[in-house]
């Protein structure tokens, strides 16, 4: 258990549908993330929230939008995804934006 | 932007071997980190350096950070299969925002 838990663990979706990606932590930090994590490639920056304000939007298109409700919640809505889309999505947390970061298990997400 | 140069990009060993896998980049970093990642779950941080030449050791587990900034190796001791996984390394540069920069990965296969 690391104190970031995200839901849902797997979630199959069409591309006309609508959903969304919860991640809370439980470790009173400051500072949330999602990150992509696609097959053969290196960790991906989408969005970093600091204090419920983003201060980082990795040029993510935006089909994805995240809301940030406060510091122990973060959301990743999602609508009209590709298939490229499909991938594993990680949240993390971390005491401030210059903290080592910790990592929820992550949602394994597959656009048909 | 920055990268990591992570290898090897995967080991196939013998349980009892010794593994070492490393992490070069053209930048400075003021923090490394090592973060192991099993499968269907998120990255788990394994060990934290923050000064140039520091040794540090988790269990089988050693990290060094490189003296000129811009590398680190991890070592594990005669692995067992459960260190079977991808080992990511990460850099934190101190000026954007402590942004952090992940390696490709080394995944790591055990035959007992």
């Amino acid at each position: 258990e690391t104190g970031v838990t995200q839901t849902p663990r797997h979630l199959v979706m069409g591309m006309t549908n609508k959903k969304s990606l919860k991640c809370e932590q439980h470790l009173g930090h400051n500072a949330m993330y999602w990150y992509k994590q696609s097959a053969k490639k290196p960790l991906e920056l989408m969005f970093v929230y600091n204090f419920k304000e983003q201060t980082e939007n990795n040029s993510v298109p935006s089909r994805f939008s995240p809301e940030c409700p406060n510091s122990s919640h973060l959301f990743l809505h999602l609508h009209t995804l590709q298939p490229e889309d499909s991938a594993l999505y990680l949240c993390a947390s971390s005491q401030s934006v210059r903290e080592k970061l910790f990592f929820g298990s992550g949602t394994q997400l597959s656009v048909l | 932007g920055q990268q990591l140069n992570q290898s090897p990009q995967s080991m196939f060993i013998q349980e009892g071997e010794d593994v070492s896998m490393n992490c070069t980049s053209s930048s400075i970093f003021n923090t490394w980190l090592w973060y192991k990642q099993e499968p269907g779950e998120g990255p788990v941080l394994l060990i934290a350096l923050y000064k140039a030449g520091e040794l540090t050791s988790n269990g089988r587990l050693t990290a060094q950070f490189g003296i000129t900034r811009k590398d680190s190796f991890l070592n594990i001791s005669a692995s067992i299969p459960s260190d079977v996984g991808i080992y990511f390394c990460a850099g934190q540069l101190n000026n954007q925002g402590g942004k952090l920069i992940f390696g490709q990965g080394t995944e790591l296969s055990v035959k007992p």
